[in-house]
């Protein structure tokens, strides 16, 4: 079985600008989470999807946001970018996204804002 | 709100010399603990996944056990490629199944 991926593997950007990150979860699960990894604060969550619906949500600003398609793969979307927001960005699918499921990690995109 | 601390930050060891690593937690109902490695530039790698108070899983020289309070991961004669980051990381009660991540060890073995 195919694993997470997630496109592109870097980004730079500046900023201001925004960016638009992909997931394409393993075949079968439904549930898509993504985190924040950056050297500081470790791994953080950012929002889970499943079935097309958000419903978790991390201590993230308004400017990240995401959404899941009918297919299962989500995407995630930072606007008004900030220095602050480099950092590696994971996603990490399972099955039903339930109490006690093993989530799998993609390889992250690597964002650098200059 | 869940809490996940490791310990030590890093670790050197020499190869073959066995040791530990720690994983304390506080959390409101656990519903699983899981132990992650991962590489540098990559995404954590799946290891382990832990429900209850005195349960343990083996996979080659690594081995985790779960207390009501803390996890550990006991690696056996590590070899050079075991080097990696170690992360832990818990899924508590409540209705957001979210995981919470402790910092991760560094754990680096020497030929």
């Amino acid at each position: 079985k195919a694993g997470v991926t997630q496109t592109p593997r870097y980004l730079i950007k500046t900023r201001g600008q925004q960016v638009t990150l992909s997931c394409s979860p393993i075949s079968g699960h439904r549930s898509v989470s993504w985190y924040q990894q950056t050297p500081g604060q470790g791994l953080q969550f950012l929002f889970e999807y499943f079935s097309e619906t958000q419903r978790n949500k991390g201590n993230f600003p308004g400017r990240f946001s995401g959404r899941q398609f009918s297919n299962s793969r989500s995407e995630m979307n930072v606007s008004t970018l900030e220095l602050g927001d480099s950092a590696l960005y994971l996603c990490a699918s399972s099955p039903t996204g339930g109490a006690g499921e093993t989530q799998y990690f993609g390889p992250g995109t690597r964002l650098l804002v200059l | 709100e869940d809490q996940v601390t490791q310990s030590p930050e890093a670790l050197r060891l020499q190869e073959g010399e066995s040791s530990s690593l720690n994983c304390s937690y506080t959390v409101s109902g656990l519903r699983g603990l899981f132990w992650y490695r991962q590489d540098p530039g990559k995404g954590p790698e799946f290891l382990f996944t832990l429900y209850s108070a005195g349960e343990e899983k083996e996979k080659e020289r690594l081995k985790a056990t779960l207390t009501k309070k803390e996890s550990f991961l006991h690696i056996t004669a590590p070899k050079p490629e075991d080097s990696a980051t170690y992360l832990c990381a818990v899924q508590g009660g409540g209705s957001n199944y979210k995981l919470t991540f402790g910092k991760g060890t560094l754990l680096t073995v020497n030929p």
